[in-house]
């Protein structure tokens, strides 16, 4: 059981290149997130997925595109990378997604992703 | 203010020490509460939930105080391997996309 896998883990880009981070969850979780994590800021939601082929935005989801198109991948896509977006990014799922007490989020291993 | 705000630290204390991170949080009607651990360059993992009542873990307890607001975690017996930082997070209710994420507390314990 793999639980959350990201690919890649290490990324360089130039401005303006694009890119796409994959997910993928073998839990048959319905809820999926994209978060991105910065250093003295918390995570922070670029965009999410409560089902197969549906996306919402987060917080932070300008310069961001999401799919959902299979229930176990979700991949999050810069179309024109800029280095503001020099981060970390996480996936994460979780069944069912209420946040209630005792559910928890999976989190993947994790992307640097540097914009130079 | 934060939505939630953590002492970033670092807390560096001995082996065996008791330790203890207070998290406080902005939204009365927040619902929801849990420490997470992160590793360094690693991702965040569940430590505990936290409940109205406290609750204990092992070495690990967490308790929430609704009338002042904030969340705590106490470590007592501190081991090497409880070096990390613990994300705070506080879930305002709907859903994990309404869930927010404390900048962490750093703990270091030295041998």
């Amino acid at each position: 059981n793999a639980g959350v896998t990201q690919t890649p883990k290490f990324r360089v880009l130039k401005t303006g290149q694009s890119m796409t981070l994959l997910c993928a969850q073998d839990m048959n979780h319905e809820y999926m997130y994209w978060y991105r994590q910065d250093p003295g800021m918390g995570l922070r939601l670029i965009h999410y997925s409560v089902g197969e082929g549906t996306t919402a935005k987060g917080e932070v989801p300008d310069g961001y595109n999401v799919s959902r198109l299979k229930k176990q991948n979700f991949l999050l896509g810069l179309e024109s990378a800029a280095p503001s977006q020099t981060s970390v990014y996480f996936c994460a799922s979780s069944y069912p997604g209420q946040g209630k007490i005792d559910e928890k989020l999976f989190f993947g291993s994790g992307t640097q992703l540097s914009v130079l | 203010r934060k939505e939630v705000e953590q002492d970033p630290g670092p807390f560096n204390v001995p082996e065996g020490a008791t330790v203890a991170f207070n998290c406080t949080y902005s939204n009365s009607a927040s619902q929801s509460f849990f420490w997470y651990r992160q590793d360094c360059r690693k991702e965040p993992k569940l430590l505990m939930s936290v409940y109205s009542s406290g609750n204990e873990d092992g070495r690990f307890t967490a308790q929430l105080n609704r009338a002042s607001q904030y969340i705590s975690l106490l470590i007592r017996d501190s081991k090497l391997s409880d070096s990390a930082t613990y994300l705070c997070v506080v879930n305002m209710g709907g859903g994990y996309q309404k869930v927010t994420f404390g900048t962490g507390t750093k703990l270091q314990v030295i041998p």
